[in-house]
């Protein structure tokens, strides 16, 4: 069974420009979150799709944003990048949302540099 | 344990033994916690998984342990490998109220020596 796959692996964009990185959950997962690990710090909260709603955003501002399509698979949009969104970009999913407490599996991630 | 801050605290221990990591939470409404290992250049790995209505889960050379009253979590990997060297993460579920969403603490590194 596939894991929970993230495209690019890699993104290099310049400061201003716009990404967007992809994320396709294990199947029959209807949850995707994403978080953002930037270097030598923890993971900090993004966003929560669930059955193609937005749940929850983490403290982040609005040109951070995202969807989830029919299929669960989800996108993350970075408008208006700036140097300190240099991270790597994890994505995860788990059945049903995390209020079921359900396992959650994270993808490899997206590692983004801005210059 | 835990820490804020760029550095990760990082526990070293020799093959063989066992390792202990802790992790201090803050939200006492947290209600299901996880722990995760993160190899270099991978996402996080679940590892194991405990409810707030227990206090000690085993898993394969693996322990969580669960302290409500302290609000403190630990992992014990028995008879450490070099496969373990890794960080590890501890995340808590702060329920309804954050959305469900998992928060993770700062990690720490655990580096297995020969």
């Amino acid at each position: 069974e596939a894991g929970v796959t993230q495209s690019p692996t890699h993104l290099i964009k310049t400061r201003g420009q716009q990404a967007t990185l992809r994320c396709s959950p294990i199947s029959g997962h209807t949850s995707v979150y994403w978080y953002q690990q930037a270097l030598g710090l923890g993971l900090q909260f993004l966003l929560w799709y669930d059955e193609g709603e937005e749940r929850n955003r983490g403290n982040f501002p609005p040109r951070f944003s995202g969807r989830q399509f029919p299929n669960y698979s989800s996108e993350l949009n970075v408008n208006a990048l700036e140097l300190e969104d240099s991270a790597l970009y994890l994505c995860a999913s788990s059945l049903g949302g995390w209020g079921a407490r359900a396992e959650a599996f994270f993808g490899q991630g997206t590692r983004l540099t801005v210059v | 344990g835990e820490s804020v801050g760029l550095h990760l605290p990082t526990l070293s221990v020799q093959e063989g033994d066992n390792s202990i990591i802790n992790c201090a939470y803050s939200n006492s409404a947290s209600d299901y916690f996880i722990w995760y290992k993160q190899e270099s250049g991978k996402g996080p790995q679940f590892i194991i998984d405990i409810r707030s209505n227990m206090d000690k889960r085993q898993g394969q050379r693996v322990t969580v342990l669960l302290n409500k009253t302290v609000k403190h979590l630990s992992l014990q990997i028995a008879a450490t490998q070099p496969g373990d060297s890794a960080v590890y993460f501890c995340a808590e579920n702060r329920g309804s109220n954050s959305g469900y969403a998992l928060n993770f603490g700062k990690g720490t590194s655990l580096l297995v020596t020969p």
